[in-house]
C-alpha cells in the first residue's frame, strides 16, 4: 500500500512555462485535495475533488487548474508559471472515519519558478 | 468562517521536558480538530483528532490534546520530549459549515535540545 504518491519530487521552471503535478492514491478514497505550503502560512487549499467527476475551488485557485482523471488520480496544472507559485505542493486524499473525514498526505513536490 | 491560530512559530525544549504547543480556533459551529506533524522533507502525518467524543484525545508518539470549548483551544502536549520530536506541527479545524474543508494554522516548529 503506497498511500498517496506525488511526482515529481522537485521541479524548477522558468516564468511562463507550464507543468502538471501528478498525484495518485491507492486507498480507494473518494475525496482528493491539492494544497500549497508557504513559510508561516500553513497549508492553503488550492482545489479539491469531493468525488470522481467533480472539482471545486479552494482558498487560492488562481493560476491553477485541476483534473480528476479517475478515482485514483488528481492532477494540478500550472499553465503559465509565475515566481509567486514557488512553493511546496501537497496532495491529500480523505476517507470517512467515524463521524469525520481524515486526510492523508503525499510527500510533496518542491517547485521553484525563476 | 473558521480559522486557526497557533501561538509561537518556533518552540525550543530540552530533551525530557514538557512539550506544549498552543492552538486556538474560531468556529461558529462545533468543530473537528486535528494535529498533524511534518518531519523534514516529508508530508504531513496525522497525530490525533477530536471528533466530539472524549475531550482528551491521545495520539501517536505519546502526544495528547485537550479540547476546551470555553477557551476555544486544542493544545498539544507531550510529557517528555525526545530528540525525534523535532518537527513542524500543524493544528487544523474542519466544520460541516465550511464544506468539510480543512483550515490549517501557520505551524509551530519544535527544536529539541540535548
Amino acid at each position: 500500500n503506497a498511500g498517496v504518491t506525488q511526482t515529481p519530487k522537485f521541479q524548477v521552471l522558468k516564468t511562463g512555462q507550464s507543468m502538471t503535478l501528478q498525484c495518485a492514491q491507492d486507498m480507494n478514497h473518494n475525496s482528493m485535495y491539492w494544497y500549497r505550503q508557504d513559510p508561516g502560512m500553513g497549508l492553503r487549499l488550492i482545489y479539491y475533488s469531493a468525488s470522481e467527476g467533480t472539482t471545486d475551488k479552494g482558498e487560492v485557485p488562481n493560476g491553477y487548474n485541476v483534473s480528476r482523471l479517475n478515482k485514483r488520480e488528481f492532477s494540478l496544472r500550472l499553465e503559465s508559471a509565475a515566481p509567486s507559485q514557488t512553493s511546496v505542493y501537497f496532495c491529500a486524499s480523505s476517507v470517512l472515519q467515524g463521524n469525520t473525514d481524515t486526510q492523508y498526505f503525499g510527500p510533496g513536490t518542491r517547485l521553484t519558478v525563476l | 468562517a473558521q480559522s486557526v491560530t497557533q501561538l509561537g512559530s518556533h518552540v525550543s525544549v530540552s530533551e525530557g521536558a514538557l512539550v506544549l504547543l498552543r492552538c486556538n480556533y474560531s468556529s461558529s459551529v462545533p468543530p473537528y480538530l486535528f494535529w498533524y506533524v511534518q518531519y523534514p522533507n516529508q508530508g504531513l502525518q496525522l497525530l490525533l483528532k477530536y471528533t466530539s467524543a472524549a475531550t482528551l484525545v491521545k495520539g501517536i508518539n505519546g502526544f495528547e490534546a485537550e479540547f476546551k470549548k470555553s477557551e476555544t483551544s486544542f493544545h498539544l502536549t507531550k510529557p517528555s520530549a525526545h530528540m525525534s520530536d523535532a518537527a513542524e506541527y500543524f493544528c487544523a479545524v474542519r466544520t460541516r459549515a465550511a464544506g468539510n474543508k480543512l483550515t490549517f494554522g501557520g505551524g509551530t516548529r519544535v527544536l529539541v535540545k540535548p
